[in-house]
């Protein structure tokens, strides 16, 4: 079945370091792609997404570029700041019925000042 | 209100009793998802209701657990005799458009 590997955490960084969060993907057909963001106490939120290859997904700072032939989808930020920690989730939906989200394990960010 | 809302935040239960957790969706969203949370994992499809079409049931765990979904709205997650491993955070989330899935902030559940 479709499944989302992202990289283990924590990942540790200095404020306004460069961030790369990898995520990589198994899937039939061809999903939507999402990165979902989890701040302390708060419940999940949608950060990013696109919807087919080449597409390029883009907010507050954060970036990530479906890569169909590498089935890839990283998250990346050119300067991270304090508020930016948070959880990272990298998550597909599958092309059926009304698309069920299929998450990775989750990748903790922490930025120090 | 405008969001996902979620009840109780808490619920501490012993083994063996049974839990219902509850979701209210964002009033029109016809797309509800419950996911469960667990220490170090990812999160975990559980159940996704769409409109009045039968529910996709294939992420439930056991024959513990069920939903129901009222009049197309109020979503309850039952949990019958409780184990610890079932120990985690719920949560429910729901949608109008595909791709766009609004989450509520979870019900974390401790089995003693």
């Amino acid at each position: 079945g479709d499944s989302v590997t992202q990289m283990e955490g924590p990942v540790t960084l200095s404020e306004e370091a460069f961030l790369t969060i990898n995520c990589t993907y198994t899937a039939t057909g061809y999903p939507s792609l999402f990165w979902y963001v989890q701040y302390p106490g708060e419940g999940l939120q949608l950060l990013l997404k696109a919807t087919k290859a080449d597409d390029k997904g883009s907010n507050k700072g954060f970036e990530a570029t479906y890569r169909k032939e590498t089935t890839s989808f990283h998250l990346e930020k050119g300067s991270v700041q304090v508020s930016d920690s948070a959880v990272y989730f990298c998550a597909l939906s599958d092309q059926t019925g009304f698309q069920k989200l299929v998450f990775g394990t989750g990748t903790r960010l922490l930025v120090s000042p | 209100g405008a969001g996902v809302s979620q009840s109780p935040s808490n619920k501490v239960t012993e083994k063996g009793k049974d839990v219902e957790l509850r979701c209210d969706p964002i009033s029109g969203h016809t797309a509800l998802y419950w996911y469960r949370q667990s220490l170090g994992q990812g999160l975990e499809f559980l159940i996704y209701f769409q409109g009045n079409s039968a529910p996709d049931k294939s992420g439930l765990p056991s024959d513990r657990f069920s939903a129901e979904r009222t009049g197309g709205s109020v979503s309850t997650l039952t949990i019958q005799r409780t184990q610890q491993e079932d120990s985690a955070v719920y949560l429910c989330a729901s949608s109008l458009v595909p791709d766009k899935a609004n989450f509520g902030s979870g019900t974390r559940l401790t089995v003693v």
